[in-house]
């Protein structure tokens, strides 16, 4: 199947800095790209829809200055928590639409647990 | 909003036992996606349904998107203790892009 990684895996950081989480597709072309968030023990919860070469576009209730997301090609997704705070500790997923012929499905990466202190 | 409704939401069997869990919704969906959640890992792909009444297996899994577009099963054959993690299932909404996702299934196997 498509390989999606995500760079890094896991992040401690100080309250008030910036964090910065890569998402690529490794071996396939990806036009959008999803950013996911997880608490523990419950589902993944939509944050932003990634375009590439255009602006995200946000879910209810995610802060857009807050939650930055670059998405400059087609193999590469950035997600920047600005100014992180405690409450941003989480789980951070993201995953890459990808055209199956029949259809499309979204593979997802590994994940990029934050924790801020 | 949209929302699927999984069941069920945890299940504790014998090792060789088969399990069966499924997702409804009141909305129809164009595609349904079945993944597996491992503790700390992102979702890994199982099946992939994109048309109604679709019948679709992976080894020992099988999955159906359902005649009326709105449901669809996963079942596991002879489970075996790496079959243990959370089943989610995604539709995926006809002419939007993002998925909507079940609360998860959390399977425990007793050996």
């Amino acid at each position: 199947g498509a390989v999606v990684s995500q760079h890094p895996s896991w992040v401690i950081c100080k309250s008030g800095t910036s964090v910065k989480i890569e998402c690529r597709s490794l071996d396939f072309q990806a036009t959008t790209m999803f950013w996911y968030r997880q608490f523990p023990k419950q589902s993944l919860m939509l944050m932003a829809t990634s375009n590439e070469g255009s602006k995200a576009t946000y879910e209810q209730g995610v802060e857009k200055d807050k939650f930055l997301i670059n998405h400059a090609s087609l193999t590469l997704s950035t997600l920047t928590v600005t100014s992180a705070h405690p409450e941003d500790s989480s789980f951070y997923i993201c995953s890459a639409k990808y055209l199956a012929g029949v259809g499309e499905t979204q593979y997802f990466g590994p994940g990029t647990r934050l924790l801020v202190l | 909003g949209q929302q699927l409704n999984q069941s069920p939401q945890s299940m504790f069997i014998q090792e060789g036992e088969d399990v069966s869990m499924n997702c409804t919704s009141s909305s129809i969906f164009n595609t349904w996606l079945w993944y597996k959640q491992d503790p700390g890992e992102g979702p890994v792909l199982l099946i992939a349904l994109y048309k109604a009444g679709e019948l679709t297996s992976n080894g020992r899994l099988t999955a159906q998107f359902g005649i009326t577009r709105k449901d669809s099963f996963l079942n596991i054959s002879a489970s075996i203790p790496s079959d243990v993690g959370i089943y989610f299932c995604a539709g995926q909404p006809q002419g939007a892009q993002k998925l909507v996702f079940g609360q998860g299934t959390r399977l425990t196997i007793n050996p």
